[in-house]
């Protein structure tokens, strides 16, 4: 069963640590997206990928937010200093061309920044 | 640019009713168009799409929407709710051209099932 996986599913820090996040898209699927959700704003793109390049990370903050594909295998998710807004449920998706924008999305990682 | 607009952020049915959730959306050209529903702490699943051809399309568990052009509309029915169907559901937009694919969510309707 083809499924995106995140880990850690839970993560709680303290303020100013760095965090980082994983995401193992489906096999085959060459277009990742990070998506935070909050109540407030409800569902955000923070970058998207696409054969391992970065297309698109106009939403995500740069001084302290940076993603990464070191392989088609793996997207990382890094936060540096975190901060208590930060806190928030974090999502990978991934897909294809052919998908035409269908996301496969992870469980998502919870952060809490304390 | 493209916007998906959900109406009401939480709608409330009794089991067996019909369920009705609202999307429109703005796009210069019609996009492709997606229904994912929430459980709590999971991740987003697709419930339905409409790419081309019938405009009327059926999912999972029972949900169908109906894409409707002229009122740039694609709103999620199911005849008859189940407990089972609590959850937060969005509505997403995918270009139809450029080549990025890169899907825009609405802001997720809750919908509360009372026995």
């Amino acid at each position: 069963d083809a499924r995106v996986t995140q880990t850690p599913r839970h993560k709680v820090t303290e303020m100013g640590q760095e965090v980082t996040m994983r995401c193992q898209p489906i096999l085959g699927h060459n277009t990742v997206f990070w998506y935070r959700q909050t109540m407030m704003q409800g569902l955000e793109l923070l970058a998207y990928f696409r054969n391992r390049a970065p297309l698109d990370d106009s939403g995500m903050p740069k001084d302290r937010f940076s993603a990464e594909m070191p392989d088609a295998t793996l997207a990382t998710l890094k936060i540096q200093p975190s901060e208590p807004r930060d806190s928030a449920v974090y999502f990978c998706a991934s897909g294809t061309p052919g998908t035409r924008g269908e996301a496969f999305f992870g469980q998502g990682t919870r952060l809490t920044v304390v | 640019a493209q916007s998906v607009t959900q109406l009401g952020s939480h709608v409330s049915v009794s089991e067996g009713a019909l369920v009705l959730l609202r999307c429109n959306y703005s796009s210069s050209v019609p996009p492709y168009l997606f229904w994912y529903v929430q459980y709590p702490n999971q991740g987003l699943q697709l419930l339905l799409k409409y790419t081309t051809g019938a405009t009327l399309v059926k999912g999972i568990n029972g949900f169908e929407a109906e894409f409707k052009k002229s009122e740039t509309s694609f709103h999620l029915t199911k005849p008859s709710a189940h407990m089972s169907d609590a959850a937060e559901y969005f509505c997403a937009v995918s270009p139809l051209s450029g080549g990025s694919y890169i899907p825009t969510f609405g802001r997720g309707t809750s919908l509360i099932v009372h026995p």
